[in-house]
């Protein structure tokens, strides 16, 4: 059964910075895309980047873009999100998320951590 | 940018059927799949490609697609199915973007 866990979330202000990891195993990590999708307090899903198996290419949703890195390590089965100059509308629960083969679809995700931006 | 359309809440009584709509653009051209999120739970894939469901989904749970609108049917409607549902697109015609609608949050009376 494929296993994503997330790390990295908590408390940071407004403008501050804080770096997302998940771990990923149970399958061959560096076959698939994968991706952060966010869901704010009492709100929807909405996805925020994904990347290419070798990290040559890079989506994010408009609101992130030249704020947020997607970025990953397949030595270490890693996937990190880099978040600088946070903003309030940035608190969410964010998960990773495996990308299908098509990159069409996140056929399995992980429980998310938390991001909370407040003075 | 695409835009998907839910409904924010359908409600249904137990052994009836549940349809969820979801509203796009010529969205009958697209693959629509869709996710069950639990309260305090990760989402959880339903039906991907437009009626296709992961192993462990059961057959009660089905999904079409047509023109400007997928549907989302659960037949027998459990008190387990209450939840809240997603829908989502891959929109490759401006710069590669997946799009989530707003979510329905079915209710089993």
């Amino acid at each position: 059964e494929v296993q994503l866990v997330e790390s990295g979330g908590g408390l940071v202000q407004p403008g501050g910075s804080l770096r997302l990891s998940c771990v990923a195993s149970r399958f061959t990590f560096s076959y698939y895309w994968m991706s952060w999708v966010r869901q704010a307090p009492g709100k929807g899903l909405e996805w925020v980047a994904n990347i290419k198996q070798d990290g040559s290419e890079k989506y994010y949703v408009d609101s992130v873009t030249g704020r947020f890195t997607i970025s990953r390590d397949n030595a270490k089965n890693s996937l990190y999100l880099q978040m600088n100059s946070l903003r309030a509308e940035d608190t969410a629960v964010y998960y990773c998320a495996r990308v299908d083969s098509m990159i069409s679809y996140f056929d399995n995700w992980g429980q998310g951590t938390l991001v909370t931006v407040s003075s | 940018s695409y835009v998907l359309t839910q409904p924010p809440s359908v409600s249904v009584a137990p052994g009836m059927t549940a349809r969820i709509t979801c509203g796009g653009n010529s969205i009958g051209s697209k693959g629509v799949h869709w996710y069950q999120q639990k309260p305090g739970q990760a989402p959880v894939l339903v039906i991907y490609y437009n009626k296709d469901r992961p192993s462990g989904i059961p057959e009660r749970i089905s999904g079409s697609n047509s023109g400007n609108t997928a549907t989302l049917t659960i037949s027998r409607v459990e008190a387990g199915d209450e939840a809240d549902y997603y829908c989502q697109v891959w929109d490759n015609s401006r710069d590669h973007q997946w799009v989530f609608g707003g979510g329905t949050k079915l209710t089993v009376l």
